[in-house]
């Protein structure tokens, strides 16, 4: 079964850097995942979609300051140079078969 | 640019029937998947379901499978949730949006169509 594993909760201080972690549960490490944002109150954003290799295809106008790598099962989203407004939740997704889509439980960050 | 704006959320009794809609604009709407995303109050997200491109193929959840039906018409770009047998834990904002590709990730989304499921 294709779980997505995610940290429920980070921080870091403002004009730091943060690395999120998304996990992909066994058997399915070769997967493509996508990260998305959501700031409170507002719907979420696509950030990037994230490949097994660490190459990744990022939105329409999302800052540099947002990048992605990978390493086995586990999926990456940094982002340096924090800024207040990147407080929010984050959310990986990726797909079974193309039949089922899950995301996972997402993680909020914290700026201090 | 992109624009999905969805409509016909409101507070409707437990068992009782309710369709949204998602209208699009700004890109080729027959030529991508759209899905279906929730979130309850206070809650993370979760996949409802996806329809294809051409409507051919759909997915559900498991959660909503044999009670949600989703459709398109891809003359008025025009995605549907059609939602029969509501349950008090269906209440949730619901989102449509857009897949990068066929069979492929979300990429756009729309900004919620809440549903309450009360008595």
């Amino acid at each position: 079964q294709l779980v997505l594993t995610q940290s429920p909760s980070a921080s870091a201080s403002l004009g730091a850097s943060v690395r999120l972690t998304c996990t992909l549960s066994s058997g399915h490490s070769s997967s493509p995942i996508a990260w998305h944002q959501q700031q409170p109150g507002k719907g979420p954003r696509y950030l990037m979609k994230l490949n097994s290799d660490g190459s990744h295809i990022k939105g329409d106008g999302i800052p540099n300051r947002f990048s992605g790598s990978s390493s086995g099962a586990e999926r990456y989203l940094t982002i340096s140079s924090l800024q207040s407004e990147d407080e929010a939740d984050y959310y990986c997704h990726t797909w079974a078969l193309g039949i089922h889509w899950v995301f996972g439980g997402g993680t909020k960050l914290t700026v201090l | 640019q992109v624009h999905l704006v969805e409509s016909g959320g409101g507070v409707v009794q437990p068992g009782r029937s309710l369709r949204l809609s998602c209208a699009a604009s700004g890109f080729t709407f027959s030529n991508y998947g759209i899905h279906w995303v929730r979130q309850a109050p206070g809650k993370g997200l979760e996949w409802v379901g996806v329809i294809a491109n051409d409507g051919n193929m759909k997915y559900y959840a498991d959660s909503v499978k044999g009670r949600f039906t989703i459709s398109r018409d891809n003359s008025k770009n025009m995605l549907y949730l059609h939602m029969d047998s509501l349950r008090d834990e269906d209440t949730a904002l619901y989102y449509c949006a857009k897949e990068i590709g066929v069979a492929d990730m979300i990429d756009y989304w729309g900004q919620g169509t809440l549903v309450t499921v009360a008595s």
